[in-house]
């Protein structure tokens, strides 16, 4: 069962522009949601993260914006730049008390691609 | 920032052969940790979450016996690949969260990628 629906599965945008990377999730209890990026070869790293209080949330660059009642959330990258050139995962977070506590739940991935 | 260090990096053997994957935080301790796989460009499939002293929790269709997971300290757990076959070439990748909240992040290693000839 497929819990969390990430768009689109590649995208390629020149320097300067706003990529924007869509999730949507079916499980309300959600409770956290996290965006991470990860280079190749490496580990997924932690960009920017929202809880479900607050409507957006800005870190530099990177900016999330999340719409509880649509249960969606998105990631803004401003004035790309080829160094951003990565895949983007959102995984929001469930706390399952009955089993699991605490697990992410990945999309399938986002390749980005930045044109100099 | 919080560092999570995952040894080897890479790793070849031959079929039939046992493998040993550690996971440590290296500035913080880590009640939890959790074991991911990766096929390539595909998402991280969660196999089992560990938590220190006790038996890891596996996830539905994760065989408990071909990967073993200790988590005997606070800053390490390890994944032994038992009798690995090619089939179980791929890119293992753990993470540890801070902390004991359960919304605390989740930090992850780089990674170890296990080729099997």
């Amino acid at each position: 069962q497929q819990q969390v629906k990430q768009s689109p599965q590649s995208l390629i945008v020149q320097k300067g522009g706003i990529p924007i990377i869509n999730c949507a999730y079916e499980n309300t209890a959600f409770d956290y949601f996290p965006w991470y990026q990860q280079f190749p070869g490496k580990g997924p790293a932690l960009l920017i993260a929202i809880r479900p209080d607050v409507s957006e949330k800005k870190e530099g660059r990177f900016t999330i914006s999340f719409n509880k009642s649509a249960k969606q959330f998105s990631l803004h990258i401003m004035d790309s730049q080829p160094g951003d050139s990565a895949t983007y995962f959102c995984a929001p977070l469930l706390i399952d008390r009955g089993s699991t506590l605490g697990r992410l739940y990945f999309g399938r991935g986002t390749q980005l691609t930045v044109w100099p | 920032g919080a560092v999570v260090s995952q040894h080897p990096s890479w790793v070849i053997c031959k079929s039939g052969t046992s493998v040993k994957i550690e996971c440590r935080s290296l500035d913080f301790q880590a009640t939890t940790m959790f074991w991911y796989r990766q096929f390539p460009k595909q998402s991280l499939m969660l196999m089992a979450t560990s938590n220190e002293g006790s038996k890891a929790t596996y996830e539905q269709g994760v065989e408990k016996d071909k990967f073993l997971i200790n988590h005997a300290s606070l800053t390490l757990s390890t994944l032994t690949v038992t009798s690995a076959h090619p089939e179980d070439s791929s890119f293992y990748i753990c993470s540890a969260r801070e902390g004991t909240g359960d919304n605390q992040p989740q930090h992850f290693g780089d990674g170890t990628r296990l080729s099997i000839l």
